[in-house]
This record gives structure tokens, C-alpha cells and sequence, in this order.
């Protein structure tokens, strides 16, 4: 089974709707992360969170909500969707005490299209 | 500013040859790492190589070694002996000072090994 899982995989909805993505993860580590990717920006930061009681913002949080119902669980809502939310979004971890790295693992993604 | 910054958007590579993607990187933190990702064309990140600004010697994983360039602040990612299965995009990504809270990428450069 995968260490970080993120669902839906896909999803399709129409500007103005409330949109949640959830993300779950197996690794036990307590830092967790919301990206989303466009063409040709590379991955930029939404939101961020040490633990569930320290939620911050990212580069780009506007239009954007979280929330860390539990260590394993970091979900991300779209409030009123907007077209230029179209992206692939990704969840990610880490725990600088497993890796003097802090490397990042990332799930799978989930592509948002807002019509 | 651009924390991150790749030249190359696309490159392409013979099979078995070595290819050179270049990322160089703005920051005033004397802590600092270095990151690189692949994103295959299915789309997950993974992560690949991690040097970290005091370390001494060039990290290198198997057949993946960064450049690192500390004065040139530049941290080159060299494959060698590339297989078809290197064509993806890859990212060089940047955790600023002691805290992994975030992580900057760069645009991403795309890799695509003809046999």
C-alpha cells in the first residue's frame, strides 16, 4: 500500500461549487503539505502543517482552507472554485527526525479541472 | 526573485549516454539543501538526491550525482548512463535554513532519452 494517498485521483466540478481533496498517510510523520503544480511553475506551496494544532499559510493560500483532522490526515477544500484553480495538486510529508534529509515524499496527485 | 531556476525546459539524451540538468539556486541562509525530483509521465514525484550546503563531498545515488557548486550557487543533477526509463520531468527544489517547513522548485526540466 502506498505511504501517502490522496483521493480523489481525478475530479471535474464547475466554478462556484466547495471541493475538498483529502490526503492520508502511513508514515507517521508529523509535517505535512498541499502543492499544487501548473505548466511551467514547477510545484508551489499552499498550506502547511507542523501538527495538528499548528496549520500556516503557503506562497499561494488565497481561495484556499485545510484542515488536520489527525496526524495521518491533512485535507484541502476549495471554498468557491474557480477555473484558475485547474492544477494537479499533491500532498506531501516529512519528519526530520527519520531523515536528516527532510527530503519530502509526495502522493500521487490529484488533477483538479474547473469548468 | 526566483528562488529556483532551471534553463533548460527540454533536453534530449541518447540512451547510455550521461546528461547534465542545471539548477542554480538564490538564497542569504548559511543552511540550506539541495533537492532533485523526477515526475514521470504518470505523474508522481520522486525523490531522488538530497545535498545538503555543509556537506563536503557531491551526494551521489546510484547513478544520479549532484554537481554542487557552492560559490557558483549551483546544484547540477548528472545521470549517467541513462535508460529509456529516465524520460520524465525532474525538478531541483530548495529547503531554505534549519526548518524543512517549505520547499522551493524550480520550473522543471523535462528529459527525453532516445534509444
Amino acid at each position: 500500500d502506498a505511504d501517502v494517498t490522496q483521493t480523489p485521483r481525478n475530479r471535474i466540478t464547475k466554478t462556484g461549487k466547495r471541493i475538498m481533496l483529502e490526503c492520508s498517510q502511513t508514515k507517521g510523520h508529523d509535517r505535512m503539505y498541499w502543492y499544487r503544480q501548473d505548466p511551467g511553475l514547477g510545484l508551489r506551496l499552499i498550506y502547511y502543517s507542523f501538527d495538528v494544532k499548528d496549520i500556516n499559510k503557503g506562497e499561494i493560500s488565497d481561495g484556499y482552507s485545510v484542515s488536520r483532522q489527525a496526524q495521518a490526515k491533512f485535507s484541502l477544500s476549495l471554498e468557491s472554485a474557480i477555473p484558475n484553480q485547474t492544477a494537479l495538486y499533491f500532498c506531501a510529508t516529512s519528519d526530520p527526525r527519520q531523515s536528516g534529509a527532510y527530503e519530502q515524499y509526495f502522493g500521487p496527485g490529484t488533477r483538479l479541472t474547473v469548468t | 526573485a526566483q528562488k529556483i531556476t532551471q534553463t533548460q525546459p527540454g533536453m534530449f539524451v541518447q540512451e547510455k549516454e550521461a546528461v547534465t540538468l542545471d539548477c542554480t539556486y538564490d538564497t542569504s541562509d548559511q543552511s540550506y539543501g539541495l533537492f532533485w525530483y523526477k515526475q514521470p509521465s504518470s505523474g508522481e514525484m520522486i525523490f531522488l538526491i538530497y545535498q545538503g550546503s555543509y556537506d563536503e563531498q557531491n551526494a551521489t545515488e546510484g547513478r544520479y550525482s549532484l554537481n554542487f557548486q557552492k560559490a557558483r550557487k549551483s546544484a547540477n543533477l548528472v545521470i549517467s548512463a541513462s535508460q529509456l526509463g529516465d524520460s520524465a520531468m525532474y525538478f531541483c527544489a530548495m529547503r531554505e535554513g534549519s526548518n524543512d517547513y517549505k520547499l522551493s522548485f524550480g520550473a522543471g526540466t523535462t528529459v527525453t532519452v532516445r534509444a
